[in-house]
């Protein structure tokens, strides 16, 4: 079974600094696509980011970028010029080549971002 | 916002209880799926629908059961409620039923089991 690992239960970064937040999963698959999630106090889960297991190249939004390593099964986050709207929960997510859609989400990294 | 809504936003029931919660789909979206979101903790996946049809299933007892209608809309429902079902579920819609789509979520049902 796949599981996602998020060691990091809180994690805070100053307005305009850049904070990476951590995640490892492990699979025996090799064809996957791993996401992070943000979900701000309104409880809706949005999309930040996601990277297709088979494209080397780490994937950019804006201000937010991954670090995907692939044999060490680990995809972090990097958020740079943190803003205050960037406060929320932030999930890392699974789904394989035979999941069907199916999400498998980490714990869970809570971020502060202060003023 | 995204276009997928769900009701009640809370619930309150009592042990043994049944309930339904509900949600609409975006529009153009075929798939939807469900899942458990204990306090501080993640989504589990509790199954998904594509086109009508159950087309996965998480580690979830039968008293979780679900239905999607014609218009993709969705239903959760919960038999014999325990403590432990207590937990914010959400609804996500996809178009299409692989893994290869984005899922947009709703903002969630908060149930309480008392």
């Amino acid at each position: 079974a796949q599981t996602v690992t998020q060691s990091q239960p809180e994690m805070s970064v100053q307005e305009a600094e850049t904070v990476t937040l951590s995640c490892t999963y492990d699979t025996s698959e090799s064809d996957y696509y791993l996401f992070w999630y943000k979900q701000p106090p309104s409880r809706q889960m949005i999309l930040v980011i996601r990277q297709e297991a088979y494209k080397q190249q780490n994937a950019t939004e804006n201000r937010f970028s991954v670090n995907f390593q692939k044999a060490a099964k680990s995809f972090s986050l990097k958020i740079s010029d943190s803003q205050l709207g960037d406060a929320a929960m932030y999930f890392c997510a699974y789904a394989g080549g035979t999941s069907y859609g199916k999400l498998t989400f980490g714990q869970g990294t809570i971020l502060t971002v202060h003023p | 916002e995204t276009g997928v809504t769900q009701s009640p936003t809370h619930l309150i029931k009592t042990r043994g209880q049944q309930v339904t919660l509900r949600c609409s789909s975006q529009s153009g979206h075929n798939t939807v799926s469900w899942y458990q979101q204990a306090l501080g903790q993640g989504p589990q996946f509790i199954f998904q629908y594509y086109r009508e049809e159950e087309n996965g299933r998480g580690n979830f007892p039968p008293r979780f059961s679900g239905l999607q209608f014609p218009n993709y809309s969705s239903e959760l429902n919960v038999n014999a409620l325990e403590l432990d079902d207590s937990a914010l579920y959400l609804c996500a819609s996809r178009s299409g039923g692989g893994r290869d789509t984005e899922a947009f979520f709703g903002q969630g049902t908060r149930l309480t089991v008392v």
